[in-house]
């Protein structure tokens, strides 16, 4: 049982540039999430997803993009990197949305943008 | 905006000592959550709690939701190297549904 995987671990973007994070996960979960993690800031919602095709807005999605075609697929887009954006990345996913429900957290994709 | 505090921000000790960390905010939430994010790795659920006063046990870590559910703290009893990492707590506000974390409080525990 794999949990929640993360596709690259680490990458290096050249400010412009643009790629995909891709964020699978094998429990059935409906819910998925995209966060960032900075130094001294903690674990920053970016975007969420409560369902196949439906995406929402987090508390920092400019420059993001997301889409979930696939229930067990959550993907992220930056389609022109800043040096802002140089970040350490998780995908989470759960059953729910009720205060007692565990986010399974992938291993992170850690980016630098030059 | 709903800010959840921890420190402290970081902590050196020896094996064997006893330590505790807090989490702290002006808000309350129904529920507080503690993960453990070991280095290169995601969070990792350990407790949740969700009733004010409420304490929580496991193994050497005593995790305790304050009477007015606006803080939380973790303590460790005689910490063990493999204790190492960083200690985020996470809240579920009341009538919201996204979890708010706090930046956490990473520990070394030196052997």
């Amino acid at each position: 049982n794999a949990g929640v995987t993360q596709t690259p671990k680490f990458r290096v973007l050249k400010t412009g540039q643009s790629m995909t994070l891709l964020c699978a996960q094998d429990m059935n979960h409906e819910y998925m999430y995209w966060y960032r993690q900075d130094p001294g800031m903690g674990l920053r919602l970016i975007h969420y997803s409560v369902g196949e095709g439906t995406t929402a807005k987090g508390e920092v999605p400019d420059g993001y993009n997301v889409s979930r075609l696939k229930k067990q697929n959550f993907l992220l887009g930056l389609e022109s990197a800043a040096p802002s954006q140089t970040s350490v990345y998780f995908c989470a996913s759960s059953t729910g949305l009720a205060r007692t429900d565990t986010q399974y957290f992938g291993p992170g994709t850690r980016l630098t943008v030059l | 905006t709903q800010l959840l505090e921890q420190s402290p921000q970081f902590l050196s000790i020896q094996e064997g000592e006893n330590l505790t960390v807090y989490c702290n905010s002006s808000s309350v939430f129904s529920s507080l959550q503690w993960y453990r994010q070991e280095p290169g790795e995601g969070p990792v659920l350990l407790v949740t709690v969700v009733t004010g006063g409420e304490v929580k046990k496991l193994k050497r870590l005593t995790f305790q939701f304050g009477d007015a559910r606006k803080d939380s703290s973790l303590h460790i009893t005689a910490a063990q190297p493999g204790d190492t990492g960083l200690y985020l707590c996470a809240g579920y506000p009341t009538g919201g549904f996204k979890t708010i974390f706090g930046a956490g409080t990473r520990l070394f525990v030196k052997a």
